[in-house]
């Protein structure tokens, strides 16, 4: 089955740096990839995602970049804010999963 | 719209008790599921429902039962708690399986 593996586990920078969280998968058929953010004591929610056919998505300060070749993503965040703080989880569909296969989070502290 | 709702957000139970976690969505989903969160374990799923009539095991899906009322709800059952089951439990839907999950807020269960 599909594993997914997620680094750094937990993750420190200062306001103002970027951050980059990164996360391997072995089913070369998944097509699908989000992250989900989850602040402390809250439910996860997803903040970007990206599929097979796109190498790179932005949106505001974040972004996803995929290497399908290399079957790895990563999730950048620029100018971080201390709201930034929380844990982020990377997630992959597709191939002989039928469902979401989450890595075990990166809990990231942003420090003012 | 209140999303996915999940009762109760607390609950402590002794060994050997039993009790039913509720989830009810209002989106119109086809697709339901029932994670555990464990800490440094990420998300992992216990039992989804692809549509409604239809349940599947996941990863943990042992001393867990589940039923997909109708559409719009999804419970999961503790037939005997035991300690290893102290968690913090998620129900999630999506219109497609796999695809743009929207978790409900928790619930947080303590067996002793």
């Amino acid at each position: 089955g599909e594993n997914v593996e997620q680094h750094p586990s937990t993750l420190s920078v200062q306001e103002g740096d970027s951050a980059v969280i990164k996360c391997t998968y072995s089913d070369s058929a998944s097509n699908y990839f989000p992250w989900y953010k989850q602040e402390l004591g809250k439910r996860p929610q997803l903040i970007i995602d990206i599929r097979s056919n796109v190498g790179e998505k932005k949106d505001q300060r974040i972004a996803v970049t995929l290497n399908k070749t290399a079957k790895h993503f990563s999730l950048h965040i620029t100018e971080t804010q201390p709201e930034d703080s929380a844990v982020y989880f990377c997630a992959v569909y597709g191939g002989s999963q039928g469902n979401l296969i989450f890595g075990k989070g990166t809990k990231l502290s942003v420090k003012p | 719209n209140a999303g996915v709702t999940q009762t109760p957000k607390f609950q402590v139970l002794k060994t050997g008790q039993s009790m039913t976690l509720q989830c009810a969505q209002d989106m119109n989903h086809n697709s339901m599921y029932w994670y555990r969160q464990d800490p440094g374990m990420g998300l992992r799923l216990i039992y989804y429902s692809a549509s409604e009539g239809t349940t599947d095991k996941g990863e943990v899906p042992n001393g867990y039962n589940v039923s997909r009322l109708n559409k719009r709800e999804f419970s999961l059952r503790l037939e005997s708690a035991a300690p290893s089951q102290t968690s913090v439990y998620f129900c999630a839907s999506s219109e497609f399986r796999g695809l743009g999950y929207t978790f409900g807020s928790g619930t947080r269960l303590t067996v002793v």
